[in-house]
């Protein structure tokens, strides 16, 4: 059974600073990777996606990276935004748009 | 630029009430999902469909119904509430195995 872990569960930094979130799933077989934002009362933007072919995307201050052997993603966020505080998703799709496997989140804090 | 609706935002239910909770989807997504959110467990599939017409189980199907007459819908029904279904709920749709999810449902059990 895929199973997803995040750590740190929680983090907090000064503005300014570059971070790294990590993600880690147990079974390579994984079609994509999505990572997700999560404002506290709201649904989840979706951040970037990577499909498994692929080793890294790009989306401004965001880069996340994926390496399917180890079963490792990071998200590096770059010049870290109060705007910025919020919770970090991952999630796998194992089955091609019809079974996604989440992680618990990493809760990010920047302070100013 | 709708993406994922879901209605309501907020619902308080008495225990053995049933409800159901809207989602629509304006992206002609073949692929729809339930979800719950809860404090530690995460974000875990109650009920998902792959097309009209065809829907199946999640990881937590039990006390929730759905059914898919159109691309467009997607509705969770809750045949009798029980504090146990205090949630709050998210439908997703997918094309391509990316997820966008709606803005959630706030249910609470009394």
């Amino acid at each position: 059974k895929q199973e997803v872990t995040q750590i740190p569960a929680a983090l907090s930094v000064p503005e300014g600073e570059n971070l790294v979130l990590n993600c880690s799933f147990t079974d390579s077989a994984i079609y994509n990777l999505q990572w997700f934002r999560q404002d506290p009362g709201k649904g989840l933007t979706s951040l970037l996606l990577i499909q498994s072919s692929q080793r890294e995307q790009t989306s401004g201050r965001l880069n996340a990276s994926l390496d399917k052997s180890s079963g490792r993603s990071t998200l590096y966020i770059a010049a870290s935004q109060p705007g910025d505080s919020a919770t970090y998703l991952c999630a796998v799709n194992i089955d091609y748009g019809q079974n996604f496997v989440f992680g618990p989140g990493t809760r990010l804090s920047v302070l100013p | 630029n709708a993406g994922v609706t879901q209605t309501p935002k907020f619902q308080v239910l008495k225990t053995g009430q049933s409800m159901t909770l809207q989602c629509a989807q304006d992206m002609n997504h073949e692929y729809m999902s339930w979800y719950r959110q809860d404090p530690g467990m995460g974000l875990r599939l109650i009920h998902y469909s792959v097309g009209a017409g065809i829907t199946d189980q999640g990881e937590v199907p039990n006390g929730y119904n759905v059914s898919r007459s159109t691309t467009e819908d997607f509705p969770l029904r809750l045949l009798s509430a029980a504090p146990s279904q205090t949630s709050v709920y998210f439908c997703a749709s997918s094309r391509l195995g990316e997820l966008f999810f709606g803005e959630g449902s706030r249910l609470t059990v009394l």
